[in-house]
């Protein structure tokens, strides 16, 4: 079955610890992406790639980094310099080109610093 | 730089009544606009998307979108409520270097 993958469902994170959250795609997508959601305030991108060994900041990009490696995987890393990570976290993979930018989401990671 | 505005954080319709939810667009260039459906705690799904081919554009569940160039409006509805259509909905635009932007998202209620 194609499709997107996000791990870990839940993830708890101390104050001052750095945790990875994994994204896999087996939809030969160029494009991943992540986004953070918090309620009320919609979906908001953190950091994008198109091409792998490249990708851009988004809206939100400070306290947190990623790495394109394989064209499969793009993981996101909250860093101890993010204040509030507390929030939902979505990845997303599309192909590129005007108008074929349908996007197709995992299932998210919710992420909570205790 | 291309937008999108969702009218109303929250609507609450009754089980058979009409869903409309609003989105207005901002776009300097014919837009690609979509819809997307989320359930508590989980991702995003296409419900459907506009790509210029035909101005009322027909998803999934029975939801459709017209888009409307003079109002700069993609609003969707469905003509009967459903309890299992109570989701957040999420009206998008595709933007520069292909990203997509998303609104601020709509809690769509039933009730019985």
């Amino acid at each position: 079955d194609g499709g997107i993958t996000q791990s870990p469902k839940y993830l708890f994170r101390k104050e001052g610890q750095n945790v990875t959250l994994s994204c896999e795609q087996n939809l030969n997508h160029d494009a991943m992406y992540w986004y953070r959601q918090d309620p009320g305030q919609g979906l908001r991108l953190i950091y994008y790639s198109q091409i792998v060994n490249d990708f851009q900041k988004g809206d939100i990009a400070e306290g947190y980094s990623v790495s394109r490696e394989k064209k499969e995987s793009f993981p996101l890393t909250v860093t101890s310099a993010q204040k509030n990570p507390t929030a939902f976290y979505l990845c997303a993979s599309s192909h590129l080109g005007q108008g074929n930018t349908e996007a197709f989401f995992g299932q998210g990671t919710r992420l909570t610093v205790v | 730089a291309q937008s999108v505005t969702q009218l109303g954080s929250h609507v609450s319709v009754s089980e058979g009544a009409l869903v409309l939810l609003r989105c207005n667009y901002s776009s300097s260039v014919p837009p690609y606009l979509f819809w997307y459906v989320q359930y508590p705690n989980q991702g995003l799904q296409l419900l459907l998307k506009y790509t210029s081919a035909a101005t009322l554009v027909k998803g999934i569940n029975g939801f459709e979108a017209e888009f409307k160039k003079s109002e700069t409006s993609f609003h969707l509805t469905k003509p009967s409520a459903h309890m299992s259509d109570a989701a957040e909905y999420f009206c998008a635009v595709e933007g520069s270097a292909s990203k997509i932007i998303f609104g601020s998202g709509t809690r769509l209620s039933i009730r019985p």
